[in-house]
């Protein structure tokens, strides 16, 4: 079982529609997660971090985590083009940070 | 820019032959990551530097590899003997010693064994 899995799309959404990736993870010491975005060919850049229970807004970036559920979501609000992207869940217990292998997002305009 | 360069960008080598890849990782960041990531995969941990303390070597594949950090700044990434399943991109990453996770990533090497 890997450590983090995500959802392995690819996700394809209209421009302007609400885009949701999941992630779960199997190590219940895992204490901080994160979400980095990765365009192609490029390398990856966080775009969010989540510590506690509950949603963690930032701009149209939202993340949500369930501990209880070991369960971690990002959700992009009106999506754009420059949304389209590779999108790496990862989570860490300390210094050593898991991530899943990614979901795909496209975008349509 | 002051980010995390890595060099060679590409690399393109025969079977058997060893191979370094360099990390300079953002002034002032105490730790150092390797990851490596093959086609449509994610990133693979590979070795953690931090400080002085002794590196978390647990996600080196094989004896082949090998990493070192001189003087808490450049890393070496040194691949001997290499394999066909070597090729890959190989990712460096720096952050502040104590902001886990949020990690800084060099534009990576990519790997291509012959």
């Amino acid at each position: 079982q890997k450590e983090v899995e995500q959802n392995s799309g690819p996700l394809s959404v209209p421009e302007g529609a609400i885009a949701s990736l999941n992630c779960t993870y199997s190590d219940r010491g895992s204490q901080s997660f994160f979400w980095y975005r990765q365009y192609s060919g490029k390398s990856p850049e966080l775009i969010m971090s989540i510590y506690s229970n509950g949603d963690k807004e930032d701009g149209r970036f939202t993340a949500q985590l369930n501990k209880a559920s070991q369960y971690v979501s990002l959700l992009i609000r009106d999506s754009q083009p420059s949304d389209s992207a590779t999108y790496l869940c990862g989570a860490s217990n300390d210094y050593k940070l898991s991530f899943g292998a990614g979901t795909t997002v496209t975008v349509r305009a | 820019g002051a980010g995390v360069s890595q060099s060679p960008s590409n690399k393109v080598t025969e079977k058997g032959k060893d191979v370094e890849l360099r990390c300079d990782p953002i002034s002032g960041h105490t730790a150092l990551y390797w990851y490596r990531q093959s086609l449509g995969q994610g990133l693979e941990f590979l070795i953690y530097f931090q400080g002085n303390s002794a590196p978390d070597k647990s996600g080196l594949p094989s004896d082949r590899f090998s990493a070192e950090r001189t003087g808490g700044s450049v890393s070496t990434l040194t691949i001997q003997r290499t394999q066909q399943e070597d090729s890959a991109v190989y990712l460096c990453a720096s952050s502040l010693g104590h902001r886990y996770g949020e990690l800084f990533f060099g534009e990576g090497s990519r790997l291509t064994v012959l």
